[in-house]
């Protein structure tokens, strides 16, 4: 069946550094959305994409949906504290359930 | 607009004991999931309904999980018997018309199975 798995599982970074997270998918995605999930807390969706080749930006992310719509990644510029929490791609195939299939997180850490 | 209820918050019950979760999507959301998310892992999908028709349940473990939406508003989610490695955390997650849509998720109910 389908799978979606993401690198890296853990990050550390200092308060101000870079930070990205890929995700793949074993089959062609009809689209993808990412989650951030705080520490307790749960998923809270942060975005979506749907076209080959996308990017999309909200503030200090930037999200890219792969040519091939089988890859993903989010990069954060300059990490904040605020920015602390596991960060999940979930990827939808092209079944008509569209059912989501979550990748397993990268958690962040921020150092101040 | 109010979002994703759920009830109990926390759940400590011993093995083969029962337990329901309650959820009560954002209205008007006409699809509702329940997902199971073990600790260090992303949330898995155990059934999604479509206003009260199941629309996909093929990882619901069906020999000890039922869940039902009779009115396609509020639904519950029973696990009976409870085994060891139903520890986790159930998130319910609604969307307005379908799956291709944006979820949002409740606060989820953590169990904890002695």
């Amino acid at each position: 069946g389908q799978q979606v798995m993401q690198i890296p599982q853990y990050q550390h970074v200092q308060e101000g550094e870079d930070f990205t997270t890929y995700c793949n998918s074993s089959t062609t995605l009809s689209n993808i959305q990412w989650y951030k999930q705080r520490p307790g807390g749960h998923p809270v969706f942060l975005i979506q994409l749907v076209k080959s080749g996308e990017v999309k930006k909200q503030k200090r992310l930037t999200f890219q949906f792969g040519e091939a719509k089988k890859n993903s990644s989010l990069h954060i510029t300059a990490t904040q504290t605020t920015d602390v929490g596991t960060y999940f791609c979930a990827g939808r195939g092209s079944s008509n359930t569209g059912k989501l299939i979550f990748g397993q997180g990268t958690t962040l850490q921020v150092k101040p | 607009e109010a979002g994703v209820a759920q009830s109990p918050r926390y759940k400590i019950i011993e093995k083969r004991q029962s337990v329901a979760f309650w959820c009560n999507p954002i209205s008007g959301h006409a699809t509702l999931y329940w997902y199971q998310q073990i600790l260090g892992q992303g949330p898995k999908l155990l059934i999604q309904f479509q206003n009260n028709g199941v629309v996909d349940d093929s990882q619901l473990p069906k020999d000890r999980f039922s869940a039902e939406r009779l009115k396609g508003v509020d639904s519950t989610l029973k696990i009976q018997p409870a085994k060891l490695e139903d520890s986790a955390v159930y998130l319910c997650a609604s969307s307005l018309q379908g799956p291709r849509e944006t979820q949002y998720f409740g606060p989820g109910t953590r169990l904890l199975v002695l």
